[in-house]
């Protein structure tokens, strides 16, 4: 069974740029969230969604979204970058459909430098 | 808000045992997680807690007392993979998947 996969696992932008993260989850996972992981603030929750809906959004600036399409598939994006947008992004898949929480299975995540 | 308490890093023998504390300040509770992330890569699965008490995994245990916003992780003969970072994080009701995760306690592990 694939795991989570995550594209692309590097890239560096300038400020000002926006960028478009890809995240594959596990087949037949149908709930997908994404992590800002930096070395002084760990992970912090940016948002989740399940069935191509957002359930959860954590707090971010509007400048990050997201969304996902009916195979689960999901994107990110952030625009008008910010030297602190540098940052590990992880995508974790859960098989949970309801609402109980489930164990997330992480990507390898993609890391965003932002020059 | 929600808050979560755990050491920044320790060092412990190899074939030591050692136990990694985190305390959680949350708007309500589901569950608590640990992880193991190793540098550079994903953070994996190690255990998950719900009722007060011990679970255990092989060398691996977690421990949960939920009146006190309390949990440890324990982990037995030591070996030098070990040394990675391990995450806290608590699930909190309402919010489906929103996971909250502390900063992680760096693991080194010396011969």
């Amino acid at each position: 069974k694939a795991g989570v996969t995550q594209t692309p696992r590097y890239l560096i932008k300038t400020r000002g740029q926006q960028v478009t993260l890809s995240c594959s989850p596990i087949s037949g996972h149908r709930s997908v969230s994404w992590y800002q992981q930096t070395p002084g603030q760990g992970l912090q929750f940016l948002f989740e969604y399940f069935s191509e809906t957002q359930r959860n959004k954590g707090n971010f600036p509007g400048r990050f979204s997201g969304r996902q399409f009916s195979n689960s598939r999901s994107e990110m994006n952030v625009s008008t970058l910010e030297l602190g947008d540098s940052a590990l992004y992880l995508c974790a898949s859960s098989g949970t459909s309801g609402g109980n929480t489930g164990e997330l299975f992480f990507g390898e995540g993609s890391r965003l430098t932002v020059l | 808000g929600q808050n979560i308490d755990q050491p920044t890093e320790m060092t412990a023998t190899e074939g030591a045992i050692v136990q990694i504390n985190c305390t959680y300040q949350t708007s309500g509770f589901n569950g608590l997680f640990w992880y193991q992330q190793h540098a550079g890569e994903a953070p994996t699965f190690l255990s998950y807690n719900v009722l007060d008490g011990l679970e255990e995994k092989g060398r691996f245990s977690s421990f949960l007392s939920r009146s006190k916003g309390y949990s440890y992780l324990l982990l037995k003969e030591l070996q030098m993979k070990d040394s990675a970072s391990y995450l806290c994080a608590v699930s909190v009701p309402g919010g489906y998947q929103k996971v909250t995760f502390g900063t992680g306690t760096k693991l080194q592990v010396i011969p």
